[in-house]
Parts: structure tokens; sequence; C-alpha cells
């Protein structure tokens, strides 16, 4: 069976510093994985996706995530927090084995601080 | 510019009442679906559509319809069967139903009065 895990529901960077948001996931077959970003009340934007190809993955303003098949994770880094990267972040993977799903992780509420 | 448009963005509903969330895409994606977001417990998968006038259930259907009648409109009931219906609501799409990228509209948010 296929899960994620996110490591933390909450987490707290000052302004400036780098930012770690951990996934882990579990899947019997090759998964693709992704971050997304989500602010209030709007919809999820893709930051990034593995889809087998290179194991460090760069995405959209400035995040990336490693996969890491043997710790299987694939954790979402940024060198240098901004005040709008304050969101809700979910991983996620996906695994097409006869039945396709997406499956969500439980998020990850980023706070900025000033 | 191609993207998912969903309407209304606030929905409130009285008791017994169905309500019909829209979902519109142009991006001439053959596959399309429903999300239920509740606080702390990420998405949760409501209804999909591989293809023009074919849909299937999800993980939490009951209480819920859908239609494809079209390849770009996916419209989604709640019914007053919905024991619990007050959620945000997202529609995504996606090229083809496979380990394709989702992406996803506004959303809507529906509160029952």
């Amino acid at each position: 069976a296929q899960s994620v895990t996110q490591l933390d529901s909450h987490v707290s960077v000052s302004e400036g510093t780098p930012v770690l948001l951990r996934c882990n996931y579990s899947s019997s077959y090759s998964p693709s994985l992704f971050w997304y970003v989500q602010h209030p009340n709007k919809g999820l934007q893709l930051l990034l996706k593995y889809t087998s190809a290179a194991t460090l993955v760069k995405g959209i303003n400035g995040f990336e995530a490693e996969f890491k098949k043997s710790e299987t994770s694939f954790h979402l880094t940024k060198p240098s927090a901004h005040m709008s990267d304050a969101a809700e972040y979910f991983c996620v993977v996906s695994v097409s084995s006869g039945t396709y799903k997406y499956i969500f992780g439980t998020g990850t509420r980023l706070k900025v601080l000033a | 510019d191609g993207g998912i448009t969903q309407s209304p963005k606030y929905l409130f509903r009285k008791e017994g009442q169905n309500v019909t969330l829209s979902c519109e895409q142009n991006l001439n994606h053959d596959a399309m679906y429903w999300y239920r977001q509740d606080p702390g417990q990420g998405l949760r998968l409501i209804y999909y559509s591989q293809i023009v006038n074919d849909f299937q259930k999800g993980d939490i259907a009951e209480g819920y319809s859908v239609s494809r009648e079209k390849k770009e409109s996916f419209p989604l009931t709640v019914t007053s069967a919905q024991k619990n219906p007050t959620a945000f609501y997202l529609c995504a799409s996606s090229i083809m139903y496979s380990t394709d990228t989702q992406y996803f509209g506004p959303g809507t948010r529906l509160t029952v009065l």
C-alpha cells in the first residue's frame, strides 16, 4: 500500500533562514512525488515534482526537494525564507499500479517570522 | 490563459438542500477530479472522471453526485444525504488518468447554515 507522512504539522522559521519541510513515503512501486503549496482559501499550486529523473528537483520560488530512495524521503527545502512563503504545504505520492491514486499528506503549515 | 475555474467561491446551504458546485477547465485535459478538504485531514477524493460520460466513486462519494457531459465541465452536487458537507471543495484535472500531474482550481467553500 502507498502512503505519505508529513512529519511536522507546523514549522516556524525566521525570514531569511532556511526552510525544511519533511516528507516520508511508502510505496511498493516506483512513485511520482509532488509538493504543492496552498495559501489561505486558495487552490493548490504545484511547486515541483519527481518522476524518476534527477533525484534533486528544482521548483518554483526557490524551492527544491531531494528524492532519497534509501530513506524513502522527499524533503522540501529553501535556502532563505520569505514572508510570502507562509502557507500550507502538501506532499503527494502518486502510483499507477492497476489503480492510479494521488495520496496526500496531511499538510505542514509554514509560519515565517519577521 | 488556460486553467481551471470553480464557482462560486463561497456557497451557503440550508440543511436539506442540494447544491451544485461548478468546475470548468480549458486545458483540454481528459481526467477531472473532485476533492474535499477538511482541516488537518489533507485532501480526500470524492469522484473522478477519466473521460467524457464516465465517472467513478472515490473514497468518500456518499452524499455526492457528479456528471461529465462535456470534456470541459465536471459539476459536483452535494445532496441532502451528505451529513457533514461544510468543507472546502477542490476540483482538479490532469492530461490523462495516470501518474500525470494534477492541476487545481481555486476552490469553493461550502457552509451549511
